[in-house]
This record gives structure tokens, sequence and C-alpha cells, in this order.
């Protein structure tokens, strides 16, 4: 099965700086790679996903590049905020016509005012 | 729109008891998920549901059962609780395989 590692697993930053988490996974046939941000007690929520079709994805501060060669992806956070301080879970679905999403086990980004 | 409600959410059992999670879903999604969280391991996929009528088994089935009872529904059963069992579950839906996955609020459940 799918096998993601993800680095590091604790992070802190200084507000304003930039943050970047990295991924990689071991089934080369993934074709869809979510990030999840957790807040403390609270469920995991969707904040950005890319696909194998794509190098890139934006949106706003947080943006998501592929490099499938390599098998890994990375999570960057510009200009961080104190409310970015979460958990952050990378993830790869299996190839075909597989469900099932393999969870990193967590970066826990920690931004200082 | 609630979204995945997952109900109750803590709950404490003894060694050896029963219980049955709940979930329900209101975004007419096909797919649904139970997933349990523990510190450090990140998110481990029990079962899961594709569709109405099918159950399949993920990363970590053993000592769980699952029930899609309807489109909506999906509950999850521990027949004999197990310490190694406390552990944050989950339970998340999508419109299918590839698709982002929307997760509920959690049950904190303790096993003594």
């Amino acid at each position: 099965g799918e096998n993601v590692e993800q680095h590091p697993s604790t992070l802190s930053v200084q507000e304003g700086d930039s943050a970047v988490i990295k991924c990689t996974y071991s089934d080369s046939a993934s074709n869809y790679f979510p990030w999840y941000k957790q807040e403390l007690g609270k469920r995991p929520q969707l904040i950005i996903d890319i696909r194998s079709n794509v190098g890139e994805k934006k949106d706003q501060r947080i943006a998501v590049t592929l490099n499938k060669t390599a098998k890994h992806f990375s999570l960057h956070i510009t200009e961080t905020q104190p409310e970015d301080s979460a958990v952050y879970f990378c993830a790869a679905k299996e190839s075909g016509g597989s469900y099932q999403l393999t969870f990193g086990k967590g970066t826990k980004l920690s931004v200082i005012p | 729109n609630a979204g995945v409600t997952q109900t109750p959410k803590f709950q404490v059992l003894k060694t050896g008891q029963s219980m049955t999670l709940q979930c329900a879903q209101d975004m007419n999604h096909n797919s649904m998920y139970w997933y349990r969280q523990d510190p450090g391991m990140g998110l481990r996929l029990i079962y899961y549901s594709a569709s109405e009528g099918t159950t399949d088994k993920g990363e970590v089935p053993n000592g769980y059962n699952v029930s899609r009872l309807n489109k909506r529904e999906f509950s999850l059963r521990l027949e004999s609780a197990a310490p190694s069992q406390t552990s944050v579950y989950f339970c998340a839906s999508s419109d299918k395989a590839g698709q982002p996955q929307h997760f509920g609020d959690g049950t904190r459940l303790s096993i003594l």
C-alpha cells in the first residue's frame, strides 16, 4: 500500500515568515494529494489539494507543489499569522479506483507573534 | 447545513463493553469513511463505504464492524472494547474517490 512520510514533525516560525512542510509518497501512481489543517480539539479541514496532472496550485497565502518524478509534494504558507498555528496533515490517494487516503503523521506549526 | 454529524462526542467504556458510533451526512455524498486518530500517528482508515450497500476494510479494521444503513448514515461498532481502542474517531464523507473528504467533529472514546 501507499506510504506517506511528512517532515518536519514540528515547525516554529516568526509571524510574517514563510513555512514549508514536505511530504513524500511511495506509490508512483497516486493521483490526488490533499492537505488538511487541524486546530486543537477540532476536525481536520481541507485547505488545498492538488492532482497529479498539475505541478502547482495556489490559494491566497497557501500553495502546494508536486514533483511526480521525485514523488514528493510540499505545502507553502507565506506571510504567516498566529491563526495559522495548527497541525497540518498531508495525504495521498492510492492509484486506480482506490478510495483510501493515506495520511502523513502531521506537522505542528507554531507561529510566534 | 450541518455537514457530517457524529454522536456521541465523548464516551467512556469499560473493557469488554460494546458500543456503536453514529455518523450522518447531509451533503448527498456517495462515500463515507471511519478513521481513528492517535497521538503522533495521524489519521488511519478503519473502514469505508464507497457507496450505499458496500463496505470495505481500511488499514486498521480489526476489532471493528460497520454498517452503511442508507446513503446518509454510516455506523461503527466496537463489539468488545479494548484499551487499545482508546482514540478519537472521525467520520468523513466525499462525493466519490479522489474528491475532498469532509470530516465530522469526532468522538473521543476512552476505554478503561
